[in-house]
């Protein structure tokens, strides 16, 4: 899908509190998907992937969601820290290594 | 162990004019991606080397762009001439094996493009 251009959209929490990513794929056909975090000056980071065979898979401090239905990805991370602020985004992929990312969701925690 | 390099971080050029950007892969990772995000948009593929084959090129935008892995070790990115529209992040990745979680990517932290 096209992008919203320069502005991201921003999911503001306090630290503690739970913070939820929402994205939205765009090929019903996928059959594996990945969540990055993207901290200021470095490269993407792997978190988790799910793959199309399951709904639901946890991590440490993070839960990645699958809604193959309305094609709705979503990550939780509990109790968000400082450390966590970054832009995160999800990649989907059918049938090949090639990443199909999405428009990415910048998360700020505050004290 | 080392991750993926990629140099300069960061590239000032006009309009017109010529950019290499470099890569070097975690040693031993045959496959090496490009990426690019441009203008605050996704992040879109640009192509894919194994080894020094190009096994998939079919996000390069256009003619003006030349991915090379000479040897299989490290990789090049040439834009000529650089437009506008080419400024943005360029990232790397390289991968051992692709069964991996993330398909085994480790990304670099990019080399940010300004076209002038």
């Amino acid at each position: 899908g096209e992008s919203v251009g320069l502005h991201l959209p921003t999911l503001s929490v306090q630290e503690g509190d739970n913070s939820i990513i929402n994205c939205a794929y765009s090929n019903s056909a996928s059959d594996y998907f990945i969540w990055y975090k993207q901290e200021s000056g470095k490269g993407p980071q792997f978190i988790i992937d799910i793959r199309s065979n399951m709904d639901k898979r946890q991590g440490q401090r993070v839960t990645v969601l699958l809604n193959k239905t309305v094609k709705h990805l979503s990550l939780q991370i509990a109790a968000t820290q400082p450390g966590d602020s970054a832009v995160y985004f999800c990649a989907e992929t059918y049938n090949t290594d090639k990443l199909i990312f999405g428009t990415g969701t910048r998360l700020q925690v505050f004290p | 162990e080392a991750g993926v390099t990629q140099f300069p971080s960061h590239s000032v050029i006009e309009k017109g004019q010529t950019v290499t950007l470099r890569c070097d892969p975690i040693s031993g990772h045959d496959n090496l991606y490009w990426y690019r995000r441009v203008m605050g948009k996704e992040i879109k593929f640009l192509l894919h080397f194994v080894k020094e084959s190009k096994q998939d090129e079919s996000g390069m935008p256009n003619n003006r762009f030349l991915a090379e892995r000479t040897g299989g070790t490290y990789s090049t990115l040439k834009v000529q001439p650089a437009e506008l529209e080419d400024s943005g992040v360029y990232f790397c990745a390289s991968s051992e094996d692709p069964r991996q979680g993330g398909y085994g990517y480790t990304f670099g932290s990019g080399t940010r493009l300004t076209v002038v």
